[in-house]
């Protein structure tokens, strides 16, 4: 079954500790993406990357960092530098830019 | 950036009825996305669409790109329809920028 697989599905951070969210898709897509979504609010843009080896900032990537090495992996680090990180995080991927975009299930990151 | 305004912000019917939101955008766009969120969070693509009329089912969507929006119609609606529908659009950069969002809720 092709699709976009995001885990785990909950996750929960300490104070000063780095976690990382999983994303893996099996789609043959070359650009994919990081966004963030608070309660009630649109998706914020945080990384992507429009082909291995290379990405990009979004609107707000302070505090998070990310990684391409091979076209199916896409992990975000959530950083200690990320002081308010309490949000659902959904990883997407196109064929490449400017063409349909597909939706893993999110992850749902809180803070204990 | 490009701006994206959606509304209505909420929207509340009845199984049956028919509604249309709308999103505004602020400059011209190479691409615009619908998408429905269900309750668990799960985004799906509705409609792939720059300019032109889609229809699929009960949903329909229209780009007027020259006037700078879209419209997606919902016909007989039914509680599944409930969720967020966000449109998306890509300007100049070719990154998506999404909308608030419309929170559907049909009651049976």
């Amino acid at each position: 079954d092709g699709g976009i697989t995001q885990s785990p599905k909950y996750l929960f951070r300490k104070e000063g500790q780095n976690v990382t969210l999983s994303c893996e898709q099996n789609l043959n897509h070359d650009a994919m993406y990081w966004y963030r979504q608070d309660p009630g609010q649109g998706l914020r843009l945080i990384y992507y990357s429009q082909i291995v080896n290379d990405f990009q900032k979004g609107d707000i990537a302070e505090g998070y960092s990310v990684s391409r090495e091979k076209k199916e992996s896409f992990p975000l680090t959530v950083t200690s530098a990320q002081k308010n990180p309490t949000a659902f995080y959904l990883c997407a991927s196109s064929q490449q830019v400017n063409e349909k975009l597909f939706f893993g299930s999110g992850t749902q990151l809180s803070v204990l | 950036g490009i701006q994206v305004e959606q509304s209505p912000p909420d929207l509340i019917l009845q199984e049956g009825a028919n509604s249309t939101l709308r999103c505004n955008f602020s400059d011209s766009v190479n691409n615009l996305q619908w998408f429905h969120q269900n309750p668990w969070g799960q985004l799906i693509n509705l409609f792939y669409i720059p300019s032109g009329t889609k229809q699929n089912g009960r949903l329909s969507a229209t780009t007027v790109a020259t006037e700078r929006y879209s419209l997606l119609y919902i016909s007989s609606s039914q509680t599944t329809d409930s969720g967020v529908y966000f449109c998306a659009v890509e300007g100049g950069s070719y990154i998506p920028t999404f909308g608030r969002g419309t929170s559907l809720i049909v009651h049976p």
